[in-house]
C-alpha cells in the first residue's frame, strides 16, 4: 500500500504551543498534500509540497518533504483552540495507473487546550 | 462561488438494501472523486469522474458505482449494502483535466451513511 501514515495518532499541546506531525509514505511521489478535517466534517486543503520542494510555509503552517526519507511534517506554529482537528497526509502517485487518486494516512488528532 | 454540495447529509438504510448519493461539485471544476472514510480511519478513494466517464477506481467492488453528468455533478450508488458500508462518504471536486496530476482537492461536508 502506497497510504502515508501520520504520527502521532494523537496529540494534545497547550495554547500557544506549536504542534509538529509527521507522514511517512512508502513509493514515489508527485506531490504530498496536507488536509485538515473538524470532527464529522469534510475536508479542508491547507497545503501542498511538490516533489523536488523541499520546504513550503503559508501563515502560521511550515511544510518540509524529504522524499529520500519518504517523508514530510507539518508544523503549526502558536497554536489555537481552533486549531482542534484531525490532519491528514495525503500522495498521489507517480504511476500512470493511478492518476488522480489520494492516498490518505489515519491521521492525527491534535487537542489545543485553551 | 459556490463550493462542493452534499445530499443527503445523513441516511440510515437496512442491509441489502441500496442507496444514492449526490454531489454537486465546485463552480468551474470538471472532475469529480468519491472517498469513503470509516470511523478513525482516513478517506478510501473509490473512483473518479471526468467528463462523464469513470477516470479510475480504487479497491471497492462493482457493487460501488456512479455517474456523472453533463454539468459535473455527481451520484454515487452503492447496491447490496452490507453492514461494512457505514461510513461518510465523501465528495471532491477539482479544476484539474482528470488526466493531468492530482493537486488540491476541494471537499463536500459528506453524507454519513448508517447500515443496520
Amino acid at each position: 500500500s502506497q497510504q502515508g501514515e501520520e504520527d502521532p495518532q494523537a496529540l494534545s499541546i497547550q495554547e500557544g504551543e506549536n504542534a509538529t506531525m509527521n507522514c511517512s509514505y512508502k513509493t514515489s511521489i508527485n506531490n504530498l498534500q496536507w488536509y485538515r478535517q473538524n470532527s464529522g466534517r469534510g475536508l479542508v486543503h491547507l497545503i501542498l509540497i511538490r516533489s523536488n520542494e523541499r520546504e513550503k510555509h503559508s501563515g502560521r503552517l511550515r511544510v518540509t518533504l524529504d522524499t529520500s526519507k519518504k517523508s514530510s511534517s507539518l508544523l503549526i506554529t502558536a497554536s489555537r483552540a481552533a486549531d482542534t482537528a484531525s490532519y491528514f497526509c495525503a500522495t498521489d502517485s507517480n504511476r500512470g495507473s493511478t492518476l488522480g487518486r489520494l492516498y490518505f494516512g489515519r491521521g492525527t488528532q491534535l487537542t489545543v487546550w485553551p | 462561488e459556490t463550493g462542493v454540495t452534499q445530499s443527503p447529509t445523513h441516511l440510515i438504510k437496512t442491509r441489502g438494501q441500496q442507496v444514492t448519493l449526490r454531489c454537486s461539485s465546485q463552480s468551474g471544476h470538471n472532475t469529480v472523486s468519491w472517498y469513503q472514510q470509516a470511523l478513525g480511519q482516513g478517506p478510501q478513494f473509490i473512483f473518479q469522474y471526468y467528463r462523464e466517464e469513470e477516470n479510475g477506481r480504487g479497491n471497492f467492488p462493482p457493487r460501488f458505482s456512479g455517474l456523472q453528468f453533463p454539468n459535473y455533478s455527481s451520484e454515487l450508488n452503492v447496491n447490496a449494502l452490507e453492514l461494512d458500508d457505514s461510513a461518510l462518504y465523501l465528495c471532491a471536486s477539482s479544476p484539474l483535466p482528470g488526466r493531468e496530476r492530482t493537486g488540491e482537492l476541494f471537499f463536500g461536508e459528506g453524507s454519513r451513511l448508517t447500515v443496520l
